[in-house]
Order: C-alpha cells, then sequence, then structure tokens
C-alpha cells in the first residue's frame, strides 16, 4: 500500500527541540515534492514548509522559518522536519504530505503529535 | 499577511446541494491559484477532494465538484449524504513553495 508515516512527535518544553520523520513507502519517494502540514487542537490545517523532489528547494511558512528545517533522504525514502525553539504554539499534529502534480496535496500520513509545554 | 476565507459553518439537508466558498483577502481567486480542497472527519487525517480548481482526486464521487464563482473557488455538493458530514479546507498555492490554508468549513448534514 502507498503510505506515509510520521514518527518522532512527543512533549517537549518551551525552547527545545524535536526531530520528525516521515517514512514513504510503494512509490518512487525522489519524484515527488514533499510537505509538512499542522494543525493545532481543535483549529484548522496549517502549511508548515515543503521540499522539492531533489531537496534543492526548501521553503517555510512565515511562522516556523529560522526555527524549522526541512530535509530528506531520496535513498532511504524519509523526509524529515527538525524543530528548534519549539513554542507553545508549535503544539499540534503534524502531518506528512506528498506534493501532487499541480500544487496540492495528493496522500497523507496519519501525523504524530507533537506538544510543547513545560 | 495573506488570509484565506471560508464559511465556518453551513449545513445542508440530507439529498441537498451546498456550495463552501474560499476567498482570499487580497486578490480574487483564480485557477492560477490551483485551489484544492480536502475533507477531514475528527481524529482522521485529511482526505483529497479535488486539485486545480475542479479535478477530482482518485476514489472521490462526482457529487463533489469544484469551481469559480465570482471572486472565489467554490466546493458544491449535490445529493449530499450523512457521511459527508465533515471539515472542509480550501487550500490556494501562493507560488514559490508557499500554500495557505483557509480556515475550514464545519458541514453538518441534518
Amino acid at each position: 500500500e502507498v503510505q506515509l508515516v510520521e514518527s518522532g512527535g512527543g512533549l517537549v518544553q518551551p525552547g527545545g527541540s524535536l526531530r520528525l520523520s516521515c517514512a514513504a513507502s510503494r512509490f518512487t519517494f525522489r519524484n515527488y515534492a514533499m510537505t509538512w502540514v499542522r494543525q493545532a487542537p481543535g483549529k484548522g490545517l496549517e502549511y508548515v514548509s515543503a521540499i522539492s523532489e531533489s531537496g534543492g528547494g526548501t521553503y517555510y511558512a512565515d511562522s516556523v522559518k529560522g526555527r524549522f528545517t526541512i530535509s530528506r533522504d531520496n535513498a532511504k525514502n524519509t523526509l524529515d522536519l527538525q524543530m528548534n525553539s519549539l513554542r507553545p504554539g508549535d503544539t499540534a499534529i503534524y502531518y506528512c504530505a506528498r506534493g501532487g502534480s499541480v500544487w496540492y496535496f495528493d496522500l497523507w500520513g496519519r501525523g504524530t503529535l507533537v506538544t510543547v509545554s513545560s | 499577511q495573506t488570509v484565506v476565507t471560508q464559511e465556518p459553518s453551513i449545513s445542508v439537508s440530507p439529498g441537498g446541494t451546498v456550495t463552501i466558498t474560499c476567498g482570499l483577502s487580497s486578490d480574487s481567486v483564480s485557477i492560477s491559484y490551483y485551489p484544492s480542497w480536502y475533507q477531514q472527519t475528527p481524529g482522521q487525517a485529511p482526505r483529497t477532494l479535488l486539485y486545480s480548481t475542479n479535478t477530482r482526486s482518485s476514489g472521490v464521487p462526482d457529487r463533489f465538484s469544484g469551481s469559480i464563482l465570482g471572486d472565489k473557488a467554490a466546493l458544491t455538493i449535490t445529493g449530499a449524504q450523512a457521511d459527508d458530514e465533515s471539515n472542509y479546507y480550501c487550500v490556494l498555492y501562493m507560488g514559490s513553495g508557499v500554500w495557505v490554508f483557509g480556515g475550514g468549513t464545519k458541514l453538518t448534514v441534518l
């Protein structure tokens, strides 16, 4: 089955760091741009970051720019999100999503919960 | 700051037709923003419904359709069913690898 599986979520103190991963299976990972989208408890979806197929292009929402870093390993079929200087407002379920051919998200993981709290 | 607007909540009767719109605070929505639509039920991951304004994702029934209505993108559900009761999100592509989600619309079928 074509799927994305996120991992790495957990409880972290404000100012701390966390690294999320997304494992892709059953599709040619290197052919797709990838993104991270988050959802705070009881709130809507929010775009976080995207990376091009090769990893040469990286993009961020203003809310995370300078604190989060997206990366990928096309040999291992994995997508990562390094999150530093975490704030309570970063508390959310983080979804990994595959980029479709015309600027949309065509495959979603089930998400991993990040809680930033003291 | 770019804001994408949606109706916070809408209700429809079973079998009825409902339209959810997606607007932009600073511009008219056009196909150049590649509007896409996602359905999400509580506790579940989003499901892709439509992309490029009106192209249905694989497996999406044809009672879901997309269009541009005036200066907004629109999602129309024709013949609403009980299991269409969900949250619906539009997303607009702003270019340079950046997307903006709308705030979501809670659809009630009653």
